[in-house]
């Protein structure tokens, strides 16, 4: 069935760092590719989303383009926060039911 | 917006009791999802319903029930609760059929099992 694996934090950063955060898929067709955004003790919320092969999804300076060459949906921000500090989810469909699989999620902590 | 509300932040139960977890939403979404997210080990699908009345069992669904009466609101049961469902227990709902649609969460009910 569908998979996503996404790699292991924790990233530390300084504050205006470029970030990276990658994801890759395994999935029959072209499902839409999420990602997801948890901070300190809140439920997740959707960060952006892309619905086919070459969109690029974006929300608050952060991008991700799905690559179905590479089967990736990496993530990126130019110029990180303090505030970006949380976990980040990678998420497509299951397979034969309506729900989505998530990757094991990547903590990400921006220092000053 | 969407609004997901879970009914508890934090509860703390003992080991034996039957635990009531509940989760309402306000946008007349047509599927619910109850997940549990622990270190390491991301969100795991317990259970999830299509429609009143309706259920089906996700990756992880022993030692839980759950319960779906009205559309709007999804119950999760512990029906004896042991250490091993501590846990982070995240709420989701989303529109319709389609498989692709994004998922609303609430905030979580950490629950402890003592």
């Amino acid at each position: 069935g569908n998979s996503v694996t996404q790699m292991e934090g924790p990233v530390t950063l300084s504050e205006e760092a470029f970030l990276t955060i990658n994801c890759t898929y395994t999935a029959t067709g072209y499902p839409s590719l999420f990602w997801y955004v948890q901070y300190p003790g809140e439920g997740l919320q959707l960060l952006l989303k892309a619905t086919k092969a070459d969109d690029k999804g974006s929300n608050k300076g952060f991008e991700a383009t799905y690559r179905k060459e590479t089967t990736s949906f990496h993530l990126e921000k130019g110029s990180v926060q303090v505030s970006d500090s949380a976990v980040y989810f990678c998420a497509l469909p299951s397979t034969g039911r309506r729900a989505l699989t998530f990757g094991s999620g990547t903590r990400l902590q921006v220092q000053p | 917006d969407v609004k997901v509300t879970q009914s508890s932040r934090y509860l703390v139960k003992r080991t034996g009791e039957k635990v009531f977890l509940e989760c309402v939403q306000d946008m007349d979404h047509e599927n619910m999802f109850w997940y549990r997210q622990d270190p390491g080990l991301g969100l795991r699908l317990i259970y999830f319903s299509y429609d009143v009345k309706m259920k089906e069992k996700g990756d992880i669904p022993e030692g839980y029930s759950v319960s779906r009466e009205k559309k709007e609101r999804f119950s999760l049961i512990l029906e004896s609760a042991s250490t091993n469902q501590t846990s982070m227990y995240l709420c989701a709902s989303s529109l319709g059929p389609q498989g692709n649609q994004p998922q609303h969460f609430g905030d979580g009910t950490r629950l402890s099992i003592l």
